[in-house]
């Protein structure tokens, strides 16, 4: 069975920093492309970032590029999302999500998410 | 970037009943590529459909979904208990993917 499971979230005041993580089982992660997709309170869902495989290519959505980074460890079966310089903007449940091995066009599993909050 | 906006925010109907949820983009989705996904409180996305109309693996055929272009359809033809969530619809026929703000399917 394919679990997602996210932590790492949590109160953050603006311009700090977080770093989630998800730990990935039941499929070979090293195998597919990862992603982190968002949702603010009362918003809909917003893709974040994409990494590659062996982590050599990225994407982000353009309101975290510079300041967010994806990262992955396949020997843990882990996903990565570095938030840096914060804002309350960024408040928002964010989940981890499993692309195919060709790339991320839809997601077929999600991780329940975890909540981060920037707020002062 | 394409603007997906879903309707009606909310759906209030009765267990047996027929859904119809539309999403339209603010521009032609490439190759109808369009995914809808249920949502349920404390649970893990579920994706739907893909492809605009292909059922994902082990969605039931109650759900269906049509269209093309900038108008999408997703349909459920007798809701059951377990169908009143939150849908959402979202293109990946261009960059960046992008979501519809979802509408919520109530028990009336």
């Amino acid at each position: 069975e394919v679990q997602l499971v996210e932590s790492g979230g949590g109160l953050v005041q603006p311009g700090g920093s977080l770093r989630l993580s998800c730990a990935a089982s039941g499929f070979s992660f090293s195998t597919y492309w990862m992603s982190w997709v968002r949702q603010a309170p009362g918003k809909g869902l917003e893709w974040v970032a994409d990494v590659k495989q062996d982590g050599t290519e990225k994407d982000y959505v353009d309101s975290v590029k510079g300041r967010f980074t994806i990262s992955r460890d396949n020997a843990k079966n882990s996903l990565y999302l570095q938030m840096n310089s914060l804002r309350a903007e960024d408040t928002a449940v964010y989940y981890c999500a499993r692309g195919a091995s060709s790339g991320t066009y839809f997601w077929v599993y999600w991780g329940q998410g975890t909540l981060v909050t920037v707020s002062s | 970037e394409i603007v997906l906006t879903q309707s009606p925010g909310t759906l209030s109907l009765s267990p047996g009943e027929r859904a119809t949820l539309s999403c339209r983009a603010s521009q032609r989705v490439s190759s109808d590529y369009v995914a809808w996904y249920q949502h349920k409180p404390g649970q893990a996305h579920r994706l739907l459909i893909y492809g605009a109309s292909t059922r994902a693996t082990g969605i039931p055929d109650k759900f269906s979904g049509s269209g093309s272009a900038t108008d999408f359809t997703l349909t459920i033809s007798r809701l059951e208990p377990e169908d009143f969530a939150v849908y959402y619809c979202q293109q990946y026929g261009s960059s960046p993917r992008t979501f519809g703000q979802g509408t919520k399917v109530e028990v009336k």
